[in-house]
């Protein structure tokens, strides 16, 4: 059964700050491994998208890393804003298992 | 404007009531899914569609019911059989298509309903 665990549970970091987030899970046969975020009381953005054949992904600051081997993907934040902050959840999608299997999320505080 | 709306934003319910809960899209999806998410926990499959006329259970279906009339249109009714149905409910849909695996296309969020019970 894929299980996604997402550590720590809360972040908080100053601005200007680079960091990464951290996914693991414990099918290394998936499809995809996608971020989202979640600002408090909203619903999901879709943020990066990596397929199983991929490394890494890119949009913006943002950088999304995978490593099937490991069962391990980190969220890169270049420069962190106030307005990073919200709640971060991966989620994957493996062989055998016909949905999506999110993390709790990673609550993050960027602070001026 | 494309995308997905949920209304209402906030519902009470009462012991022994039914609610339901709306979601609607614009995005030409075919599957459209509901989650249940309730704090510090990741989101839980409710039911699914990939088709109009057919949906499937996911992994916490007891106590709730959907329909599928039409394709843009996936409503989810939280029955008095929920026990405990206080949670942050958010509606979903993406482009696959009927047969495929879900989850290999971005998944497209609403605002979410917040129901408590009083």
């Amino acid at each position: 059964k894929q299980e996604v665990t997402q550590i720590p549970a809360a972040l908080s970091v100053p601005e200007g700050e680079n960091l990464v987030l951290n996914c693991s899970f414990t099918d290394s046969a998936i499809y995809n491994l996608q971020w989202f975020r979640q600002d408090p009381g909203k619903g999901l953005t879709s943020l990066l998208l990596i397929q199983s054949s991929q490394r890494e992904q890119t949009s913006g600051r943002l950088n999304a890393s995978l490593d099937k081997s490991s069962g391990r993907s980190t969220l890169y934040i270049a420069a962190s804003q106030p307005g990073d902050s919200a709640t971060y959840l991966c989620a994957s999608v493996s062989r055998g298992y016909n949905k999506l299997i999110f993390g709790a999320g990673t609550r993050l505080a960027v602070h001026p | 404007d494309g995308g997905i709306t949920q209304s209402p934003k906030y519902l009470f319910r009462k012991e022994g009531q039914n609610v339901t809960l709306s979601c609607e899209q614009n995005l030409n999806h075919d599957a459209m899914y509901w989650y249940r998410q309730d704090p510090g926990q990741g989101l839980r499959l409710i039911y699914y569609s990939q088709i109009v006329n057919d949906f499937q259970k996911g992994d916490i279906a007891e106590g709730y019911s959907v329909s599928r009339e039409k394709k843009e249109s996936f409503p989810l009714t939280v029955t008095s059989a929920q026990k405990n149905p206080t949670a942050f409910y958010l509606c979903a849909s993406s482009a696959e298509t009927s047969g495929s695996l879900l989850g290999t296309d971005t998944q497209y969020f609403g605002p979410g309903t917040r129901l408590t019970v009083l």
